[in-house]
């Protein structure tokens, strides 16, 4: 089993949809969460991040983190094409010398 | 400003040459990274870089050697690499309060696409 799971898709909605973003852990100890979103054949943008459990919302974007259940979420409202992208999430530890662990990314497709 | 510049974006080399990628951020952090990611999977880290000193190297070959010359600058040479070793490389900062530890929020540059003939 993969410390972080995440569903590659590709997920394809229509504009103004809200879109659900997933990740799964195994790792008790990760306390510091982030979604990264990556266009293509560019780096990694840092999106939103959190430290241990909570909400955490940015403009359209909220973070959610539900550590009892070892689950992390990315929800966009009144999705964009230009949201589309590959997302990926993130994630580590205090002791792990803060190695960020990833998951694999999920492809969003927003259809105009 | 979060903003991390890497140079060349592109770069074409064969397997005798010698080449360097730069990196250069201007945000303070002092911890610095080299990431490699192939299409379709995530960054896959090769070296960080704390307080100027290596930290961490994740088993890389030999072909590729990482330096800092500062705080805001990283260097990665490359030497005999192999076709295998074509992939977008990837530089990433962060703020290191404590010279064991980097802070876990790390800034990405644009990436330089490599191809190995």
């Amino acid at each position: 089993q993969k410390e972080v799971e995440q569903d590659p898709g590709p997920l394809s909605v229509p504009e103004g949809a809200i879109v659900s973003l997933n990740c799964t852990y195994s790792n008790s100890a990760f306390q510091y969460f982030m979604w990264y979103r990556q266009y293509s054949r560019k780096g990694p943008e840092l999106l939103m991040y959190t430290y241990s459990s909570g909400n955490k919302e940015d403009g359209r974007f909220t973070a959610q983190v539900d550590k009892s259940s070892k689950y992390i979420s990315l929800f966009i409202r009144d999705s964009q094409p230009s949201d589309s992208a590959t997302y990926l999430c993130a994630m580590t530890n205090a002791g792990n010398n803060r190695k960020l662990i990833w998951g694999l990314g999920t492809s969003l497709a927003v259809n105009p | 400003d979060t903003e991390v510049t890497q140079t060349p974006k592109h770069l074409v080399m064969g397997m005798t040459n010698k080449k360097s990628l730069k990196c250069e951020q201007h945000m303070g952090h002092r911890a610095m990274y080299w990431y490699k990611q192939k299409a379709k999977k995530p960054p896959e880290l090769m070296f960080v870089y704390s307080y100027e000193k290596l930290s961490i190297n994740e088993s890389v070959p030999s072909r590729f050697s990482p330096e800092c010359p500062n705080s805001s600058l990283l260097n990665l040479h490359l030497h005999a690499l192999q076709p295998e070793d074509s992939a977008l490389y990837l530089c990433a900062s962060s703020q290191a309060e404590n010279p064991r530890e980097a802070q876990e929020t790390q800034y990405f540059g644009p990436g330089t696409r490599l191809l190995v003939l």
